[in-house]
């Protein structure tokens, strides 16, 4: 499947591939992340989050790492469909409230 | 389930003019944050109100001000409208209480400003 080590804003893969978007939060006191997709004319859809007290947790047809170490959140995306195009959005949180977005990944699926 | 609904869906107006948008949040939900998210850009947050009181707040300047109803519905107001306002203003609902929740968002409300 395609993968990146760094984020890059666009992802063209084909369907069936596993994809895999990469993502570098900025805050090391940032204690819970989520995984946002949004598909055009509409708001950012929750996919998966994960607590910082965890490395891995999976989902249906997705998994997120995360890496404490260096600051780092990956999305992989199972078999992925052509219903997956969207731009992808990592957020940290901190203390409940404010979200902090990172640069979106266009994911491109073609068929 | 009642997901988080966001009107009007589109607004245009003038420099200088003032706006109100309105959120009802996702049932069973306390807590609103509102974010605005410029064209090609992530969300930015803006404020969030927990028991109708401001919870939290974004750089943005005094004119971005907020209101929380009982029922947990809440109005984004922005006064003094600049170009700049310009962009997707999206409203999230969550749970407060008991770890951290997972925010939920509307589609927003697309604001131009001639």
């Amino acid at each position: 499947g395609e993968s990146v080590g760094l984020h890059l804003p666009t992802l063209s893969v084909q369907e069936g591939d596993n994809s895999i978007i990469n993502c570098a939060y900025s805050n090391s006191a940032s204690d819970y992340f989520i995984w946002y997709k949004q598909e055009s004319g509409k708001g950012p859809q929750f996919i998966i989050d994960i607590r910082s007290n965890m490395d891995k947790r999976q989902g249906q047809r997705v998994t997120v790492l995360l890496n404490k170490t260096v600051k780092h959140l990956s999305l992989q995306i199972a078999a992925t469909q052509p219903g997956d195009s969207a731009v992808y959005f990592c957020a940290e949180n901190q203390a409940g409230t404010a979200l902090i977005f990172g640069k979106g990944t266009t994911l491109s699926v073609s068929s | 389930e009642t997901g988080v609904t966001q009107s009007p869906t589109h607004l245009i107006k003038t420099r200088g003019q003032q706006v109100t948008l309105r959120c009802s949040s996702q049932s069973g939900h306390n807590t609103v944050s509102w974010y605005q998210q410029a064209l090609g850009q992530g969300p930015q947050f803006i404020f969030q109100y927990y028991r109708e009181e401001e919870n939290g707040r974004g750089n943005f300047p005094p004119r971005f001000s907020g209101l929380q109803f009982p029922n947990y519905s809440s109005e984004l107001n922005v006064n003094a409208l600049e170009l700049d306002d310009s962009a997707l203003y999206l409203c999230a609902s969550s749970l407060e209480g008991g770890g951290p929740q997972p925010q939920h968002f509307g589609d927003g409300t697309r604001l131009s400003i001639l």
